[in-house]
């Protein structure tokens, strides 16, 4: 089955201590990206990878890290989380061939920072 | 640069009745666009896609909505409403394969028995 599998699906922290999100996809996507969900704005891109080691700022970057070292994991790192970074987080990829096809999005992080 | 603008991010509608969620994009370049649901506590779903071959999309779900230049209009459309379809609705705009989604701010719907 195709999917797009985060973890962890809840996480409430304290301001300053690093975290990591997981995200991993089956479909040997090229493309993969971050989104944070915040009501009334939809989504917006934190950062996205093109390929493996090919990594760029998206709308909303600041406070976040991802690497790109194997094609199916893309994780988001909060080094000094804030509580301005208390959102819903998807992990998305798709594929760069051709006509855009659909993005493939993850069930959701619902981080909480204190 | 891209933009999606949704029109109400609240609709009450009743069983039965028909579903119209209003989204508006602006766009430099000829665009490609996107209808997702996201049901409770689930990641987004697609329901239907714009790709520049018929201007009427039909989708999962009897969703269908229609893609209209003159306008940079992509309303989604339900002739039914079923409760099964409360949920938020999200449309979202791209330029190409590789470039980001630009998300609407989502319309949140609510079906009434």
């Amino acid at each position: 089955e195709a999917q797009v599998t985060q973890n962890p699906r809840y996480l409430i922290t304290v301001t300053g201590k690093k975290l990591t999100v997981t995200c991993s996809q089956n479909m040997n996507h090229e493309y993969m990206s971050w989104y944070r969900q915040d009501p009334g704005l939809g989504l917006r891109q934190i950062y996205y990878s093109m390929n493996v080691e090919v990594t760029d700022k998206g709308d909303v970057p600041e406070g976040y890290k991802v690497s790109r070292k194997e094609k199916r994991n893309f994780p988001l790192i909060l080094e000094s989380p804030s509580p301005n970074q208390t959102s819903l987080y998807f992990c998305a990829s798709s594929s760069l061939t051709g006509v855009p096809t659909e993005a493939f999005f993850g069930q959701g992080t619902r981080l909480t920072v204190v | 640069a891209q933009s999606v603008t949704q029109l109400g991010s609240h609709v009450s509608v009743s069983e039965g009745a028909l579903v119209l969620l209003r989204c508006n994009y602006s766009s430099s370049v000829p665009p490609y666009l996107f209808w997702y649901v996201q049901y409770p506590n689930q990641g987004l779903q697609l329901l239907l896609k714009y790709t520049s071959a018929a201007t009427l999309v039909k989708g999962i779900n009897g969703f269908e909505a229609e893609f209209k230049k003159s306008e940079t209009s992509f309303h989604l459309t339900k002739p039914s409403a079923h409760m099964s379809d409360a949920a938020e609705y999200f449309c979202a705009v791209t330029k190409a394969a590789g470039n980001k989604l630009t998300f609407g701010g989502g319309t949140r719907v609510l079906v009434k028995p």
